[in-house]
Order: C-alpha cells, then sequence, then structure tokens
C-alpha cells in the first residue's frame, strides 16, 4: 500500500504560467511534508516544507497548501520557468520520525516550455 | 563549500562480486541515509545510522550493509545476494531534528 501518491507521471506547462504539482497520503500520522526537486543523475534538493499546524508555506516562486481533511498537499510554481523542469517528490514524515524516514512518492516530471 | 560526496559516480559490476559505495559528508550532521531509487519510482530507504557505530534497517535492507566507523563516512556495500542491484543510489544526511535530508548527487550502479 502507497502511502504517498502522486498520480500525474507528469506535466508540461507554458514558461510564465503556473504549475501546480500534487500529492496525496493516506496515513493519518504523518505531520511534516516536504518537496524535493531532481535532476538527471543528479540528487535530490530540498525545496520546500510544511508542517501540519499550518496550510500554506510559502518561498518566493514556491507554495505549498495543504488540506490535512483531505489528506491532500500541492506545490505551486508561479511564474513557472524552463529551469523549473525536473522531477518533483512529495515526502512525508510523522511525528518523532526523522527526516531520513520519510515516505517519498514516485514523482512527477515537471516540463516547461519556453 | 559543505556537502555530500558520493563515489564512484557509474560503477560497473560482475554478477557475484561485492561493490562498495562511499559516502562522505562535512555538514557535521549526525544522521546518513542510504537510499535506492529505480526508474520512475520514488527512493526507498536501504539503511540509515543516526550515530557512529550504530545503524538501522530500512525498507529494502536485504542484500545490502553499511557500517558508520566515522561521523562523516557512511559507506554502502552492495553484497552478492542482493537479486536486483541495478539501480541509482542515494546518499543523504541531515541534522537529528530538521526536516530536510541533503543528497549526494548518485552513484549509478550497473551489473553486467
Amino acid at each position: 500500500d502507497q502511502q504517498v501518491k502522486q498520480n500525474s507521471p507528469s506535466l508540461s506547462v507554458q514558461e510564465g504560467r503556473i504549475s501546480i504539482l500534487n500529492c496525496d497520503y493516506t496515513n493519518s500520522m504523518f505531520d511534516y511534508f516536504l518537496w524535493y526537486k531532481k535532476y538527471p543523475a543528479e540528487g535530490p534538493t530540498f525545496l520546500i516544507s510544511i508542517s501540519s499546524i499550518k496550510d500554506k508555506n510559502e518561498d518566493g516562486r514556491f507554495t505549498v497548501f495543504l488540506n490535512k481533511s483531505a489528506k491532500h498537499l500541492s506545490l505551486h510554481i508561479v511564474p513557472s520557468q524552463p529551469g523549473d523542469s525536473a522531477v518533483y517528490f512529495c515526502a512525508a514524515s510523522g511525528i518523532n520520525t526523522n527526516a531520513g524516514k520519510s515516505t517519498f512518492g514516485d514523482g512527477t516530471t515537471l516540463t516547461v516550455k519556453p | 563549500d559543505g556537502g555530500i560526496t558520493q563515489s564512484p559516480k557509474y560503477l560497473f559490476r560482475k554478477e557475484g562480486q561485492n561493490v562498495t559505495l562511499s559516502c562522505e559528508q562535512n555538514l557535521n550532521h549526525d544522521a546518513m541515509y542510504w537510499y535506492r531509487q529505480d526508474p520512475g519510482q520514488g527512493l526507498r530507504l536501504i539503511y540509515y545510522s543516526q550515530i557512529v557505530n550504530d545503524f538501522q534497517k530500512g525498507d529494502i535492507a536485504e542484500g545490502y550493509s553499511v557500517s558508520r566507523e566515522k561521523k562523516e563516512s557512511f559507506p554502502l556495500t552492495v553484497t552478492s545476494a542482493q537479486k536486483n542491484p541495478t539501480a541509482f543510489y542515494l546518499c543523504a544526511s541531515s541534522m537529528r531534528i530538521t526536516g530536510e535530508l541533503f543528497f549526494g548527487e548518485g552513484s549509478r550502479l550497473t551489473v553486467l
């Protein structure tokens, strides 16, 4: 049973428009959520996170929204740029669980077209 | 610059051979981790260590071994018992209480 799901394997958007990447989770014990960005043949890099006590966290062009009742989070990128083209992983961890024991989704490949 | 260094970046192995992937960090992080990524899939945890001389199995530890003799180093050995070792391997570290992981650039292992 996959506890963190990214149902869209890929997403294509035009430069300057909004990119919305979605993530659903099933484990109600998850209380900390992270997004990582990964370029081919490189390790992922941390992008943004959100704690379950918040419903929104913003960092520049990146905003993460959390809907606890729906067990859903989304990453918004506005405006999208070609350099944002990468695989985006959603990850979730529970209370007293350290960062490395996060459960990862399978990733969504974002392509931003010039 | 602080970071995590993995080596080698690419490695080829014949069936039946053990190989060791190196991971070194100079971030002064207590915790270190090894993940495996297969095409189209997320990261799966192999082993992790929260302190020197201690480590725990992750979700897919069979066929792998690790050691943590120094805080900076967490090598992973892929043994001949690992039935499907061809994959992209990622090492990561984290401070004990913060959320995010810092990853190395990865090592791609191919079994011939």
